[in-house]
């Protein structure tokens, strides 16, 4: 059982590449979402998913996409990076969205965009 | 709408006891949580308390929950160095949403 798996753990990018952070779970969680966290600022919701074929916008959604065509998987890509989505950033999920105690968080990946 | 807010840093001495406070606004909070970020780590959930509930005691962590004044306390007993790390605390509805973080110094 590894639980959830964020790749890759470290990236650079350079300004206006495009890139996809991975974020997989095996406990068949039907709730993933994506948070960034930036100093001071505690973590804010990117996007989040209800299951598989459903996803919706979170508090700073903007500059980011992400589907979830499995209940494994939950891809948040970034078009175009900006120096602004300097951060790191955490998947987690949940079995439900009543569950709220078996919330579990990948280790994070941190990224730089230059 | 859904805010938390958090005192930034805290500092006590090992052995003290330490209080991190935390208020929201959402009234429809199920769960609220406690969560410890070391450096370069995750975070790592430490409690959890139900929102119909005044208080859980885990160990040396003691949640304390306000729903009146939605007010929500962790108290860390006989704190130790290696209680130093970010504390966020959390509140679930439907959604996650976190505090600014609590930056917790224990000096020797």
């Amino acid at each position: 059982n590894a639980g959830v798996t964020q790749t890759p753990k470290f990236q650079v990018l350079k300004t206006g590449q495009s890139m996809t952070l991975q974020c997989a779970q095996d406990m068949n969680h039907e709730y993933m979402s994506w948070y960034r966290q930036d100093p001071g600022m505690g973590l804010r919701l990117i996007h989040y998913s209800v299951g598989a074929g459903i996803t919706d916008q979170g508090e700073v959604p903007n500059g980011y996409n992400v589907s979830r065509s499995t209940t494994e998987d939950f891809p948040l890509r970034l078009l175009s990076a900006a120096p602004s989505q300097t951060s790191v950033y955490f998947c987690a999920s949940s079995y439900g969205r009543r569950a709220g105690n078996t919330i579990y968080f990948g280790e994070g990946s941190w990224l730089t965009v230059v | 709408g859904e805010d938390v807010e958090q005192s930034l840093f805290l500092s006590v001495r090992e052995g003290d006891s330490s209080v991190i406070n935390c208020t929201y606004t959402d009234s429809s909070s199920t769960y609220l949580y406690w969560y410890k970020q070391e450096p370069g780590a995750g975070l790592q959930l430490l409690t959890y308390i139900f929102s119909n509930m005044d208080m859980k005691q885990d160990q040396r962590l003691t949640v304390l929950l306000n729903k009146k004044d939605k007010h929500l306390s962790l108290r860390i007993a006989d704190t130790q160095t290696g209680d130093s790390a970010i504390y966020f605390c959390a509140e679930y509805t439907g959604k996650l949403i976190f505090g600014q973080g609590t930056t917790l110094q224990v000096k020797p």
